[in-house]
């Protein structure tokens, strides 16, 4: 099946520092990602959808300015975490489709934990 | 908006038995379903993805079904094993993609 990777698996820094997270998708190419944050104990909620070559689409209620989302080739997104709180701190995970369509099966990454510390 | 609720949210059994998972969705305007199996502190595992014509797919001792009219599907595991310990996530795709909140299963040796 379609492989996606992350990097780094987790993060530890400090508070007010930057941190960038990788997207990969390693055997086929991915017009769309999705970036997801889960605290301990709780589901999946969707942050932004990554398109390659434009802007990303942010959900009610997140940061853009805060987490930036660069998609640009079919293989890679990166999420910023910029100025990085303790309240930041989360799982994050992407996801990729494996072609045009959003109605097609979402691969997953194996997950960011990121601590600020 | 589309909300995703998993019932139980926990559940433990012994090993060997047959169990059901529940996934209950309020906009029935989806294109597919998916399963998921999520370890401690891992990344999500797919299980199964029903798109919104089918009313069933299986793999191995897994089955799920979908009836999208009543906003429901299941996730039957046949003789559960304790490696089937994870909590459970479904999640719709609509306009975008919802997750439930969880079913956490413990099977006991």
């Amino acid at each position: 099946g379609a492989v996606v990777s992350q990097h780094p698996s987790w993060v530890i820094c400090k508070s007010g520092t930057s941190v960038k997270i990788e997207c990969r998708s390693l055997d086929f190419q991915a017009t769309t990602m999705f970036w997801y944050r889960q605290f301990p104990k709780q589901s999946l909620m969707l942050m932004a959808t990554s398109n390659e070559g434009s802007k990303a689409t942010y959900e009610q209620g997140v940061e853009k300015d805060k987490f930036l989302i660069n998609h640009a080739s079919l293989t890679l997104s990166t999420l910023t975490v910029t100025s990085a709180h303790p309240e930041d701190s989360s799982f994050y995970i992407c996801s990729a489709i494996q072609g045009l369509s959003t109605y097609n099966e979402q691969f997953f990454g194996p997950g960011t934990r990121l601590t600020v510390l | 908006k589309q909300e995703v609720t998993q019932i139980p949210a926990a559940l433990s059994v012994p090993e060997g038995e047959n169990l059901v998972l529940n996934c209950s969705f309020t906009d029935s305007a989806i294109y597919n379903l998916q399963w998921f199996r999520q370890d401690p502190g891992k990344g999500l595992t797919s299980l199964l993805l029903i798109q919104s014509s089918q009313r069933e797919q299986t793999s191995g001792r897994l089955n799920a079904s979908l009836d999208k009219s009543s906003g429901r599907s299941t996730l039957y595991i046949a003789a559960s094993q304790p490696g089937d310990s994870a909590t459970y996530l479904c999640a719709v795709n609509g306009n975008q993609f919802y997750f439930g909140t969880g079913t956490s299963l413990t099977v006991i040796p």
